[in-house]
C-alpha cells in the first residue's frame, strides 16, 4: 500500500523559478491537503480540495496555486519561488466519512 | 477560526518516566475531533491519539493517553514509560466536524512541544 506518495523529496530552486510538487493517493479519498511546515510555527494549511473538481483556499495561500487533476492526484504549483517559500510540504488525504488524515512523506524545498 | 496553542516548546524527560504534554484550543464548536500527532525525525507524521469532543471518557492508546477538559478547552498528552522511541515533536490538532461530512474538514495545528527522551 504505497498510501500518499509525494515528488520530490527534495528540491532547491532559484528565486523567481517555477515548479509543481506532485501529490497521489491511492485510497480513494475525497479530500486532499497541502500544508507547509516551518520552525516554530506549526503546520499550516495552504490549500485543500474537498472533492475532485473543487479547490479552497487555506491559511497561507498566497504565491501557491493547486490542481486537483482528479480524484487521486492533488498538485501544488509555485509560479515564481520567493525564499520566503522555503520550507517543508507535506500533502495529506482523508475519506469523507473519517476524520482521519494520511500525511506523504514532504517535500523539502529550498529557495536561494 | 479556531486556534490550538501549545506553550511547550521543548521538553525533556528521563527514559522510562512519565510526561505529559499540554495544548488548549479554542473554537466555538461543539462538535470536533482533537489529535495528538508524532513527527520523529524522519519527518513523517504519525497520528498518536484522537478524541472526539462529545466523548466525556478520556481516550488512550497503549502508553499514550490525554486528558480532555471540554469546559476548559484543554487537551493534554500523557506518555507513561517513556521510551527512546518517543524522541519526537508533537503536534496537538484540532478539526471541526462538518455536519453533513461534505470533506471540507480542515485540520488546525498547535505550532508543536519538542519532546526528548534521555537515556
Amino acid at each position: 500500500n504505497a498510501g500518499v506518495t509525494q515528488t520530490p523529496k527534495f528540491q532547491v530552486l532559484k528565486t523567481g523559478q517555477s515548479m509543481t510538487l506532485q501529490c497521489a493517493q491511492d485510497m480513494n479519498h475525497n479530500s486532499m491537503y497541502w500544508y507547509r511546515q516551518d520552525p516554530g510555527m506549526g503546520l499550516r494549511l495552504i490549500y485543500y480540495s474537498a472533492s475532485e473538481g473543487t479547490t479552497d483556499k487555506g491559511e497561507v495561500p498566497n504565491g501557491y496555486n493547486v490542481s486537483r487533476l482528479n480524484k487521486r492526484e492533488f498538485s501544488l504549483r509555485l509560479e515564481s519561488a520567493a525564499p520566503s517559500q522555503t520550507s517543508v510540504y507535506f500533502c495529506a488525504s482523508k475519506h469523507r466519512f473519517n476524520e482521519k488524515l494520511f500525511f506523504g512523506s514532504g517535500t523539502q524545498l529550498s529557495v536561494l | 477560526a479556531q486556534t490550538v496553542t501549545q506553550s511547550q516548546p521543548e521538553m525533556s524527560v528521563q527514559e522510562a518516566e512519565t510526561v505529559t504534554l499540554s495544548c488548549t484550543y479554542d473554537t466555538s464548536e461543539n462538535n470536533y475531533y482533537l489529535f495528538w500527532y508524532k513527527q520523529p525525525p524522519s519527518r513523517q507524521m504519525i497520528l498518536v491519539i484522537r478524541q472526539e469532543a462529545y466523548k466525556q471518557q478520556n481516550a488512550t492508546e497503549n502508553r499514550f493517553s490525554v486528558n480532555f477538559q471540554k469546559a476548559a478547552k484543554s487537551f493534554s498528552l500523557k506518555i507513561s514509560d517513556s521510551q527512546l522511541g518517543d524522541t519526537a515533536m508533537y503536534f496537538c490538532a484540532f478539526m471541526k466536524q462538518g455536519a453533513s461530512n461534505f470533506g471540507n474538514e480542515k485540520l488546525t495545528f498547535g505550532t508543536g512541544t519538542r519532546l526528548t527522551i534521555i537515556p
